[in-house]
């Protein structure tokens, strides 16, 4: 399997600043198949990243992502309040497609 | 707009077999290149991919529950389901259901999730 590490576990910001989330993979992730998902309390998940670099629908442009191989990154520009929530990478190159144990961004 | 809609008991017996439903609207579940998930949260916990079925009826399932799950696709309904034999306490999580626009592709789309707790 492959195995995702997500760095670091708990962010604390204030609205406005900037967040690095960081993935790294115990294998190659071939094709860059990474995607990002947030959550928020009580919700479903929400893709907000797929092809580690590609936004998904209505995702605002001060997230991005980035990255290749085993390392992966994403980042929120210019926080905003609705950005406070959990996020979460997935490998889907390989099956079973696993996720990481996720980054809370929370407030400062 | 695609939406997804588990459905199901929300308390099991443990021994039991958990079963799922999760019923598609605003598309039509036959399309071949899609893929329809199951994944699972525990309470407080990550998120753990359970397993894929395509409309074709392939399955995949992560090895770790491997022999304890089936997922199946009812075209005539629009609908597909997980069993999960064998419960335990450990299976006490937030199940979702989710598609994907097919293999190497993200989950676009997801249920709400619907509550199964394991208890006698």
């Amino acid at each position: 399997d492959i195995v995702l590490t997500q760095s670091p576990g708990t962010l604390s910001l204030s609205p406005g600043e900037s967040a690095t989330l960081s993935c790294r993979a115990s294998q190659t992730v071939s094709s860059n198949y990474l995607a990002w998902y947030q959550q928020k309390p009580g919700q479903a998940p929400r893709l907000v990243m797929h092809g580690a670099s590609t936004r998904a629908t209505d995702i605002p442009d001060r997230f991005s992502g980035s990255g290749s191989g085993t390392d992966f990154t994403l980042t929120i520009t210019r926080l905003e309040p609705e950005d406070f929530a959990l996020y979460y990478c997935q490998q889907y190159t390989k099956s079973p497609f696993t996720f990481g144990p996720g980054t809370k961004v929370d407030l400062k | 707009q695609l939406q997804l809609q588990e459905s199901g008991p929300g308390l099991v017996t443990p021994s039991q077999t958990l079963a799922l439903t999760c019923a598609v609207s605003g598309g039509s579940i036959t399309p071949g290149g899609h893929s329809y998930h199951w994944i699972r949260q525990p309470p407080g916990k990550g998120l753990e991919w359970i397993g894929n079925i395509f409309p074709s009826g392939t399955t995949f399932s992560n090895p770790s529950l491997k022999p304890r799950v089936s997922i199946s696709i009812d075209a005539s309904t629009n609908q597909f389901s997980l069993r999960l034999t064998s419960v335990t306490a450990a299976d006490t999580a937030l199940y979702f259901c989710a598609r994907a626009s097919g293999n190497f592709f993200p989950l676009s789309y997801w249920g709400q999730g619907i509550l199964v707790i394991v208890s006698s």
